[in-house]
């Protein structure tokens, strides 16, 4: 079955930097878009960035863009969300999710359980 | 960047009632839309994609519809089960926006 699982979430200094990750099993993850979504404490969700099949193609929220970086490594079925210039307002709960087809849709399908980022002083 | 607003943004209904919640986009965005469950501590789950595609596994009472900018999701009988967030996304271009969620409580 599907499986996503976040990991590398915690407490983080304001201006510093934290890398997240998210390792995926059961289905062929070379073919599909992959996306993060976040959910501040008590908050909606917010999409962050996706990434395509081959690494090829990535989209930024406004919020995040020359600051984050999504990048997937093929070989290890992994991907990673590299955060710097952390802001307050980043703190959340950050989801890694799969498209529902590997045409992607930007529809979300399966989504790992969340890692949180606390950005605190 | 498109703009997804839902209405309303709580609700309270009865076991057995049908409910309707609405989301409009800022701009046409034919069906690229989709529909997401959302419970406490919990992952959202995709309900309907494709503004009236229902997703594998999910109960036959659920339905979505709309094109351009104006979609509804309707849940025909409520089971108690169905008492959480609801949150809409346009998949049409990037950012992929949500809309900011309709809560759906017990009456």
């Amino acid at each position: 079955q599907v499986q996503l699982v976040e990991s590398g979430g915690g407490v983080v200094q304001p201006g510093r930097s934290l890398r997240l990750s998210c390792a995926a099993s059961g289905f062929t993850f070379s073919t599909y878009a992959m996306h993060w979504v976040r959910q501040a404490p008590g908050k909606g969700l917010e999409w962050v960035a996706v990434i395509s099949h081959d690494g090829n193609s990535k989209y930024y929220a406004d919020s995040v863009k020359g600051r984050f970086t999504f990048s997937r490594d093929n070989s290890k079925n992994t991907l990673s969300l590299q955060m710097n210039s952390l802001r307050a307002e980043d703190t959340a709960v950050y989801f890694c999710a799969r498209d529902r087809s590997t045409v992607a849709t930007f529809s979300l399908e399966y989504w790992g359980q969340g890692t949180l980022v606390t950005v605190s002083s | 960047d498109i703009q997804m607003t839902q209405s309303p943004s709580s609700l309270s209904a009865s076991v057995g009632d049908r409910v309707t919640i609405t989301c409009r986009a800022s701009q046409i965005i034919s069906n690229y839309l989709n529909w997401y469950e959302q419970k406490p501590g919990k992952a959202p789950k995709l309900l309907i994609y494709a503004a009236s595609s229902l997703q594998s596994g999910v109960p036959s009472r659920f339905s979505g519809s709309g094109s351009g900018t104006d979609f509804t999701l309707t849940i025909a009988t409520l089971q108690p089960e169905d008492f959480a967030t609801y949150y809409c996304q346009q998949s049409y271009s990037s950012p992929y926006t949500f809309g900011q969620g309709t809560k759906l409580e017990i009456k």
